[in-house]
Formats: structure tokens, C-alpha cells, sequence
């Protein structure tokens, strides 16, 4: 069937350490691609996202993505974690113009 | 970037009564907009698409009779829970989207208890 994986459930990280999250997909053809966070007691908040063009995306924070087609991967970096970025972190894909379909989300703790 | 605003944020009901939440676009005329539920520790399940106008359309398995939605303007869809159960406790979340192709944006969510 179709989905979004993200492989890590629950990230620990200490602080400075760095951080890669995991996102795959299953869909064919052209995909949007996003990875959104959501800190405690907040909405959703986008991160970045990938629509066309150079693979290697820049987001806020200091937060980047890499896509690579042929892994069908989206996988999210940051080189120098901080505790503020201690947070959950959902995978989402749009196939074509349908609504986007969300991974099941990573938890990153970060302590000092 | 968009915000978008959601009331109530959160609602204790008695089963057996309705509920409504409201979600607007403040920054801009949303043509669609989403409606996700969220159970704890679990990803955003998709509910219900709708556009202004026009009848949701609804995933797999969402009772579109339990959960009526009216997208009334282009800045305004409501979510009514009708006769909520137990069940139905959860963190719903609204999303708008200027255009077809476009991003995304998420309201802060309106958490429903039901006792």
C-alpha cells in the first residue's frame, strides 16, 4: 500500500550532537514533499519543503532536507542539535494534487 | 506565512450532545480546506477535504453523517461532531490551502473530550 515511513519513533540526542531523521515513501510518480514540527503544546509548523528543483532544501531553524528520487527519500538534517529543538517531527507527501499523507511522526528529546 | 485559527480550543461535552469547532484563514482565501484528527502519540489522519461551495469529500471509514462539515466561505469551515461519544475524544486539526498545488498550513487544533 502506499505510505510514508519514518523509522525512528523516539530520537535522544544530546545537545550539539547531530541530528537525521528518516522519510520514505511509496508513492510513484511526481510528489510534494514536506517535513513539518510540532513543539509541545503547539500546532504544526512547517519546516520545509520540496516541490522541484535542486534536491537539497533549506528550512527554517537551520533544518535541511535532502530528496532522493531514487530511494524515494526525504530524509531531514540538522548538523548541531539544540535543547530548543526538542520536538515532534512528521514526514508529510503530497502525490500530485491530493491532500498530504503524514508519517507517523518522530520524537526528538534533546538534553543539555 | 498563513495563519489560520481554530475555536474552540478545547471542548468537555456529555455523549450524546453535538459540538462544533470552527476553523478560519486570516491570511488568506483558502479554496480548501482539511479537517485531520490526531490521537495521542499518532500521526494526523485525514478526515475530510472540502473546497467552498461544494460537498466534503470523505476518507474511508469517516461517518460523514457523525462529523458534518461546511465550508461556508472562503475563509470559514466548521466541523460539527454530532451526538459525540467517548470515541470521539481527540485533537482535531484544521488545514487551509490558497490553491491547488500550494502548502499547507495548520490551525493550532481544538482537543475534545467526550464524558
Amino acid at each position: 500500500a502506499q505510505s510514508v515511513s519514518q523509522h525512528n519513533h523516539h530520537v535522544i540526542l544530546s545537545e550539539a550532537a547531530s541530528l537525521e531523521l528518516g522519510c520514505n515513501y511509496s508513492y510513484g510518480g511526481t510528489v510534494n514533499l514536506f517535513w513539518y514540527v510540532q513543539y509541545p503544546g503547539q500546532h504544526l509548523q512547517l519546516l520545509l519543503k520540496y516541490f522541484s528543483g535542486d534536491p537539497l532544501v533549506k528550512g527554517i531553524k537551520g533544518f535541511e532536507a535532502e530528496f532522493i528520487k531514487s530511494k524515494f527519500s526525504f530524509n531531514l538534517r540538522k548538523p548541531s542539535v539544540q535543547w530548543s529543538d526538542t520536538a515532534e517531527y512528521f514526514c508529510a507527501v503530497r502525490p500530485g494534487n491530493t491532500p498530504l499523507v503524514f508519517g507517523k511522526g518522530t520524537r526528538l528529546s534533546v538534553i543539555a | 506565512g498563513a495563519v489560520v485559527s481554530q475555536h474552540p480550543s478545547w471542548v468537555i461535552c456529555k455523549s450524546g450532545t453535538s459540538v462544533k469547532i470552527e476553523c478560519r484563514s486570516l491570511d488568506f482565501q483558502a479554496t480548501t480546506m482539511f479537517w485531520y484528527r490526531q490521537f495521542p502519540k499518532q500521526s494526523l489522519m485525514l478526515m475530510a477535504t472540502s473546497n467552498e461551495g461544494s460537498k466534503a469529500t470523505y476518507e474511508q471509514g469517516v461517518e460523514k453523517d457523525k462529523f458534518l462539515i461546511n465550508h461556508a466561505s472562503l475563509t470559514l469551515s466548521t466541523l460539527t461532531v454530532t451526538s459525540a461519544h467517548p470515541e470521539d475524544s481527540s485533537f482535531y486539526i484544521c488545514s487551509v490551502q490558497r490553491g491547488a498545488g500550494e502548502t499547507q498550513y495548520f490551525g493550532p487544533g481544538t482537543r475534545l473530550l467526550v464524558l
